[in-house]
C-alpha cells in the first residue's frame, strides 16, 4: 500500500503536548520523516529516522514508531508551531516510490 | 549550508512540456550520497513526490506519473531538471526541488528550494 493517513486537524493549548499520527503499511518497513509547512513557505524537515532532529529544530519535537503507525510529538507547543505537518516514507512496493501523508493542520490555542 | 533554487517558466500552455531546473549551491551533486528530488503541491493540497535522480543518472519516478516525467542531471553545472510533458490545468502547482538523504530504511528530504509556481493555462 502507498497511502499514509493523518488526522486532518489537531489542536493544542499553548504549552501543552500534542501527538500527530501517521498510519500506513509502508511504516512497517521504512521509517517516517516529518515536515512542518507554514503558509507560503517550503516544508521544513523536523524529524527523521528513529528520532533524529536536524540542526536548529527545537528538542520539543520528537518522533516514535510502532507497527504501522508513526507519531510526531510536540511537547510544550509554542505559537510558532502552528502549521501543517506531513509525514513521508518510501513505500513497500519494492520500488523507489515515496509518499507523503495527507497532512495535519495543527492549531495552537 | 546547502541551498536549492528552482527556475523556469511560470506559465505553460496545455499539452506542452513543463521544464524546471534546480541549481544547487553549498554542496556538490557529484559527491554522491544523496538523491535529488522533485515534489509538487497542488493549490491548497498536500505534497506529491514526482521522482528523484542520483548523480550517476539513475532515476526513479512516481508510478502514477512515470509516462510523463523525466528528471536529468548536469553535474558540470551542479543542476538537475524536471520535464513534465502533456500538461493540463491539473498540473498547476508549486514545484519544489529537494535533497534526499538515506541510510538503510531511513529516507529524508533535508533541504528544499523555495518552490516555483507553475500555472498551466492558455
Amino acid at each position: 500500500s502507498s497511502e499514509l493517513t493523518q488526522d486532518p486537524a489537531v489542536s493544542v493549548a499553548l504549552g501543552q503536548t500534542v501527538r500527530i499520527t501517521c498510519q500506513g503499511d509502508s511504516l512497517r518497513s521504512y521509517y517516517a520523516s516529518w515536515y512542518q509547512q507554514k503558509p507560503g513557505q517550503a516544508p521544513v524537515l523536523v524529524i527523521y529516522g528513529k528520532n533524529n532532529r536536524p540542526s536548529g529544530i527545537p528538542d520539543r519535537f520528537s518522533g516514535s514508531s510502532s507497527g504501522n503507525t508513526a507519531s510526531l510529538t510536540i511537547s510544550g507547543a509554542q505559537a510558532e508551531d502552528e502549521a501543517d505537518y506531513y509525514c513521508s516514507s518510501r513505500d513497500n512496493s519494492g520500488k523507489h516510490n515515496h509518499v507523503f501523508g495527507t497532512g495535519s493542520k495543527v492549531t495552537v490555542l | 549550508q546547502v541551498q536549492l533554487q528552482e527556475s523556469g517558466p511560470g506559465l505553460v500552455k496545455p499539452s506542452q512540456t513543463l521544464s524546471l531546473t534546480c541549481t544547487v549551491s553549498g554542496g556538490s551533486i557529484s559527491s554522491g550520497g544523496y538523491y535529488w528530488s522533485w515534489i509538487r503541491q497542488l493549490p491548497g493540497k498536500g505534497l506529491e513526490w514526482l521522482g528523484y535522480i542520483y548523480y550517476s543518472g539513475n532515476t526513479y519516478y512516481n508510478p502514477s506519473l512515470t509516462s510523463r516525467v523525466t528528471i536529468s542531471v548536469d553535474t558540470s553545472k551542479n543542476q538537475f531538471s524536471l520535464k513534465l510533458n502533456s500538461v493540463t490545468a491539473a498540473d498547476t502547482a508549486v514545484y519544489y526541488c529537494a535533497r534526499v538523504g538515506y541510510i538503510s530504511s531511513w529516507y529524508w528530504f533535508d533541504y528544499w528550494g523555495q518552490g516555483a509556481l507553475v500555472t498551466v493555462s492558455s
